[in-house]
């Protein structure tokens, strides 16, 4: 079945510091979304991306959907501790439903 | 705030009952996502309705069942529970519209089966 496979699991970083996590699949997505859980709390959609190439951001989350349709990047600028959480890629299943990756776990050190 | 609520926030009890979670999606949003997220398996599909008709199935179990009301809101119910059903449980909504996948989460309800 469709699979999303997301790197790092896990990153510890220096407050003030970029982060570059993404997101690769076995077949073709026509929609990426990243999503960021934080302890408890269930998970906050960040960005969408419909279209392959397509780069947008939200504030200082840049994501981009990649050319091969394959894969999808998320990158952040300039981390602060409210950033810590859990970042999802997610993609539509052929029934309708989000697919997700396994998560990258983000730590900041003030 | 996402606009989907969820009750109850937490739920304990014990091996064999039955629970129900109950979900409101945002304003406009007609279809309805379950999701089981525990440590070893992330976010999991169960079931999705729409418009108050089952549309889709995931790895929902036979012991496992929900619906859709007519003012839309949602109802996982979840019988005969084991140690292994203990997880958080999410709720999800869309529009579910051509092209659109996006999903909004509710905070979610954690079950603890002791």
């Amino acid at each position: 079945g469709q699979q999303l496979n997301q790197s790092p699991q896990s990153m510890f970083i220096q407050e003030g510091e970029d982060v570059s996590m993404n997101c690769t699949s076995s077949s073709i997505f026509n929609t990426w979304l990243w999503y960021k859980q934080e302890p408890g709390e269930g998970p906050v959609l960040l960005i969408a991306l419909y279209k392959a190439g397509e780069l947008t951001s939200n504030g200082r989350l840049t994501a981009q959907f990649g050319i091969t349709r394959k894969d999808s990047f998320l990158n952040i600028s300039a981390s602060i501790p409210s950033d810590v959480g859990i970042y999802f890629c997610a993609g539509p299943s052929t029934q309708g439903n989000l697919i997700f990756g396994k998560g990258t776990k983000l730590s900041v050190k003030p | 705030d996402s606009g989907v609520t969820q009750t109850p926030k937490h739920l304990i009890t014990a091996t064999g009952q039955r629970v129900t979670l109950r979900c409101s999606p945002r304003s406009g949003d007609l279809s309805v996502y379950w999701y089981q997220q525990s440590l070893d398996q992330g976010l999991q599909f169960l079931i999705q309705y729409y418009n108050g008709e089952e549309r889709a199935k995931g790895n929902i179990l036979e012991r496992f069942s929900a619906q859709q009301f007519p003012d839309l809101h949602s109802e996982l119910n979840l019988s005969s529970l084991e140690l292994g059903d203990s997880a958080l449980y999410f709720c999800a909504s869309s529009q579910w519209t051509s092209g659109n996948n996006e999903q909004f989460f509710g905070p979610g309800t954690r079950l603890t089966v002791l």
